[in-house]
């Protein structure tokens, strides 16, 4: 049975980095992980996405390890703002994409 | 950008009840999904469609049915409400066909609550 965890909860301060890390064991061989941001009363929001290695955007970096039954998505410089939900989506194939868990991200002042 | 939009934002309805609810998206996207998003349980498939009239099962489509007569409208239809249908219901479009990579747009969301 496909399963996708990420820790349930975090806590950070403004400008420090966070790492949010998703295991997802039964990932699909030719498809990618996507991670999205989930603001209260919101649809979740796309954030990144990454096939292997690194990726990076504006907003967020993601490494994916050789295996890739894990990634770990990296916040720089977390403000207010991002206090929110986190989730990683994987295919797990036939077709279903199954999102992670959630992590609640809490920033602090 | 895209939109989608669900028709509703909050609906309460009594058990027995056929409901539906409505999803419109914007941008020609192929796939359509409807989740719903309960706490402690994350957001779980019920349905999806890749195509005009095509669906498929997710992991809970138990009690649900759908409907995709037009490629932007797609539409979740609970056949006789009943009180653990009570939840938030979030359509979602993406641009590919069945590869499905292509990022997930959501609307945001319809609160059903079933008394």
């Amino acid at each position: 049975l496909a399963k996708t965890t990420q820790p349930i909860s975090m806590d950070s301060y403004e400008g420090q980095e966070v790492n949010i890390t998703c295991s997802h064991n039964n990932i699909a061989t030719n498809d990618y992980i996507t991670w999205y941001q989930q603001f209260p009363s919101q649809g979740p929001r796309f954030i990144i996405q990454g096939y292997k290695t690194k990726v990076t955007n504006e907003v967020a970096s993601l490494f994916i390890p050789a295996d890739r039954k894990s990634s770990t998505l990296s916040l720089p410089r977390v403000s207010l703002s991002d206090t929110a939900v986190y989730y990683c989506l994987v295919n797990t194939g036939f077709q279903k994409l199954v999102f992670g868990t959630g992590t609640r991200l809490l920033v602090s002042p | 950008d895209v939109k989608v939009t669900q028709s509703s934002r909050y609906l309460v309805k009594r058990t027995g009840e056929k409901v539906f609810l409505e999803c419109v998206q914007d941008m020609d996207h192929e796939n359509m999904f409807w989740y719903r998003q309960d706490p402690g349980l994350g957001l779980r498939l019920i349905y999806f469609s890749y195509d005009v009239k095509m669906k498929e099962k997710g992991d809970i489509p138990e009690g649900y049915s759908v409907s995709r007569e037009k490629k932007e409208r797609f539409s979740l239809i609970l056949e006789s409400a009943s009180t653990n249908q009570t939840s938030m219901y979030l359509c979602a479009s993406s641009l590919d066909g069945t590869a499905l990579n292509s990022p997930l747009h959501f609307g945001n969301g319809t609160r059903l609550t079933v008394t």
